[in-house]
């Protein structure tokens, strides 16, 4: 079945650092593959999604790129801010099947980023 | 635009009590979903509807978990009776419809304790 490992965490970095999470992926077809991001006390939002191979997925100086051939779709961003900590959570969609829609998450990415 | 709302916030019950959450999601979505997250671990699909019909619940254990939405808008979720291991957070979340063209928006969710 799908699956989606995630890096351990927490991370924990200082303002203006880089940061990269590690995500891969146990797929069968063609996924779409997403990055969630949840604020302390808020849902879970979209942050950046891309649905074929070779695409980039952009927002708020975040982006990650689909690498079909390592099965990854990293998240990386140049300079953080104290604002981005939160729990970031990698998921997969399954494009067939029965369950059009459905998401596969992966354990979740606590970043901290201190001043 | 207003969110996707849950209620219950919070609830605490013993075991083999049962209890019921509630979701709205918000108003023109067709599909809604109900995922349940453990702490540490990333949100499980446990049931997807697609207005008012099932389209999705191989996850949901049915001995215990029901679920139903009625009218195609609002729905409910209810354990009966509720195990320790069910202590978690259930997330709703709505889309416009199936599939990843369609962003899906998650409520806060409801903090389930089982003593």
């Amino acid at each position: 079945g799908n699956s989606v490992t995630q890096m351990e965490g927490p991370v924990t970095l200082s303002e203006e650092a880089f940061l990269t999470i590690n995500c891969t992926y146990t797929a069968t077809g063609y996924p779409s593959l997403f990055w969630y991001v949840q604020y302390p006390g808020e849902g879970l939002q979209l942050l950046l999604k891309a649905t074929k191979a070779d695409d980039k997925g952009s927002n708020k100086g975040f982006e990650a790129t689909y690498r079909k051939e390592t099965t990854s779709f990293h998240l990386e961003k140049g300079s953080v801010q104290v604002s981005d900590s939160a729990v970031y959570f990698c998921a997969l969609g399954d494009a067939g099947g029965t369950s059009y829609g459905k998401l596969t998450f992966g354990q979740g990415t606590i970043l901290t980023v201190h001043p | 635009e207003a969110g996707v709302a849950q209620s219950p916030r919070y609830k605490i019950i013993e075991k083999r009590q049962s209890v019921a959450f509630w979701c709205n999601p918000i108003s023109g979505h067709a599909t809604l979903y109900w995922y349940q997250q453990i702490l540490g671990q990333g949100p499980k699909l446990l049931i997807q509807f697609q207005n008012n019909g099932v389209v999705d619940d191989s996850q949901l254990p049915k001995d215990r978990f029901s679920a139903e939405r009625l009218k195609g808008v609002d729905s409910t979720l209810k354990i009966q009776p509720a195990k320790l291991e069910d202590s978690a957070v259930y997330l709703c979340a709505s889309s416009l419809a199936p599939g990843f063209t369609y962003e899906q928006y998650f409520g806060p969710g409801t903090r389930l304790t089982v003593t």
